[in-house]
């Protein structure tokens, strides 16, 4: 079956730090690749989304490239801030719109 | 735009009872909706995907005589916890999103947590 798995966390980076979450998936087919961050008291908000190999997703200074080849969906980002403390969810979708977690990582950045 | 609430946010009730929780999409129609259940530190766990009008389809290994979802309105989803028991005290998140050209993009609602004592 499909499957994500993620870095342990919790994170903690001081700011401007260079930041990385791992994430690789199990998959049959081709499924597309997203990120979702849930910031403190609210829902998760789509991150960023890769639907196909070698595509690289960014939003809000955040990337990830689908790598088909090592199965996975790196997070990364040049400069952390204080503001991206959150949970970041590695997902995979499939069809009808089914979505597939990993386990969450918390992120705290220090001032 | 693409807001989800749910309601209540917490909701504390005795063994047995049964309690309710909304979806609700604010400014949009959502032909879609799906359930999640998430326990501490772990993943997000598809309970079930309701289409408006229709039965919901349940995943493997849910009850679907537990958790009862109905999908009345292209705005509103409900999941009844019915007969609840401690185990099922969890956090639960609904989300929902159109059925057109992109149905991965599900918007969250900021989820409900149940404690059953």
């Amino acid at each position: 079956g499909n499957s994500v798995t993620q870095m342990e966390g919790p994170v903690t980076l001081s700011e401007e730090a260079f930041l990385t979450i791992n994430c690789t998936y199990t998959a049959t087919g081709y499924p597309s690749l997203f990120w979702y961050v849930q910031y403190p008291g609210e829902g998760l908000q789509l991150l960023l989304k890769a639907t196909k190999a070698d595509d690289k997703g960014s939003n809000k200074g955040f990337e990830a490239t689908y790598r088909k080849e090592t199965t996975s969906f790196h997070l990364e980002k040049g400069s952390v801030q204080v503001s991206d403390s959150a949970v970041y969810f590695c997902a995979l979708g499939t069809s009808y719109g089914k979505l597939t977690f990993g386990q969450g990582t918390i992120l705290t950045v220090h001032p | 735009g693409a807001v989800v609430s749910q309601h209540p946010s917490r909701v504390i009730c005795k063994s047995g009872t049964s309690v309710k929780i909304e979806c609700r999409s604010l400014d949009f129609q959502a032909t879609t909706m799906f359930w999640y259940r998430q326990f501490p530190k772990k993943s997000l766990m598809l309970m079930a995907t309701s289409n408006e009008g229709s039965k919901a389809t349940y995943e493997q290994g849910v009850e679907k005589d537990k958790f009862l979802i109905n999908h009345a309105s292209l705005t509103l989803s409900t999941l009844t916890v019915t007969s609840a028991h401690p185990e099922d005290s969890s956090f639960y998140i609904c989300s929902a999103s159109f059925s057109s050209l992109s149905s991965y993009e599900q918007y969250f609602g900021p989820g409900t947590r149940l404690t059953v004592t």
